[in-house]
């Protein structure tokens, strides 16, 4: 059965660090892979998307990386900052309409 | 630009009981989409609407969930009757054009229901 892993505990780091969230993938071929921030008691809302024929895209202090060999995008944050603590999803679009299946989420805090 | 509305913010209600949750999507949008987001776990799509019609319904537990998207703007989502596993968050988002992937999806607050 198709499965998405995000790591289930908290990623903890340091101001001004970089954080790398991982996601990864089993029986799945997804066209394209997006990443939310979701804080608490919100809704998620839309970072990136990359399309499976691409490698890498970047947005400010984002960047996400895809690689369906290894079937796994790692996410990261440059420059971290106590505001970019939230949750983060990644999801899975198999093309063909917009029909995301979301991984659990992993929760991010940066520390002062 | 208003984003997607929901209502209410929040329910409690009792297990067999009935509720009905309400969306107004970004103006223009033309599909609609329903997700369930239990505590700790991903969004998981219930119903996905293009115009007023139903594109993907096929995790939406049919025996005791119903939504509607009537003139193809506002939807709702029913439940009845409640049970305790049912107790989630109710996510509504809107995105432009069903037909191509890697649109924006925008998701609203949701609608936070606790069963008892």
């Amino acid at each position: 059965s198709q499965k998405i892993e995000q790591n289930s505990e908290a990623l903890n780091i340091q101001e001004g660090k970089t954080a790398t969230l991982t996601c990864n993938y089993t029986n799945y071929s997804p066209a394209y892979l997006q990443w939310y921030r979701q804080d608490p008691g919100r809704g998620p809302v839309f970072l990136l998307l990359i399309r499976e024929n691409e490698k890498e895209k970047r947005k400010e202090r984002l960047k996400v990386t895809f690689d369906t060999t290894l079937k796994q995008s790692l996410f990261h944050i440059t420059a971290s900052q106590p505001a970019d603590s939230a949750t983060y999803l990644c999801a899975l679009d198999p093309g063909g309409g917009n029909k995301l299946t979301f991984g659990t989420g992993t929760q991010l805090k940066v520390e002062l | 630009e208003a984003g997607v509305a929901q209502s209410p913010r929040y329910k409690i209600i009792e297990k067999r009981q009935s509720v009905a949750f309400w969306c107004n999507p970004i103006s223009g949008h033309a599909t609609l989409y329903w997700y369930q987001q239990i505590l700790g776990q991903g969004p998981k799509l219930l119903i996905q609407f293009q115009n007023n019609g139903v594109v993907d319904d096929s995790q939406l537990p049919k025996d005791r969930f119903s939504a509607e998207r009537l003139k193809g703007v506002d939807s709702t989502l029913k439940i009845q009757p409640a049970k305790l596993e049912d107790s989630a968050v109710y996510l509504c988002a809107s995105s432009l054009d069903p037909d191509i992937s890697g649109n924006t999806i925008y998701f609203g607050e949701g609608s936070w229901l606790t069963v008892v």
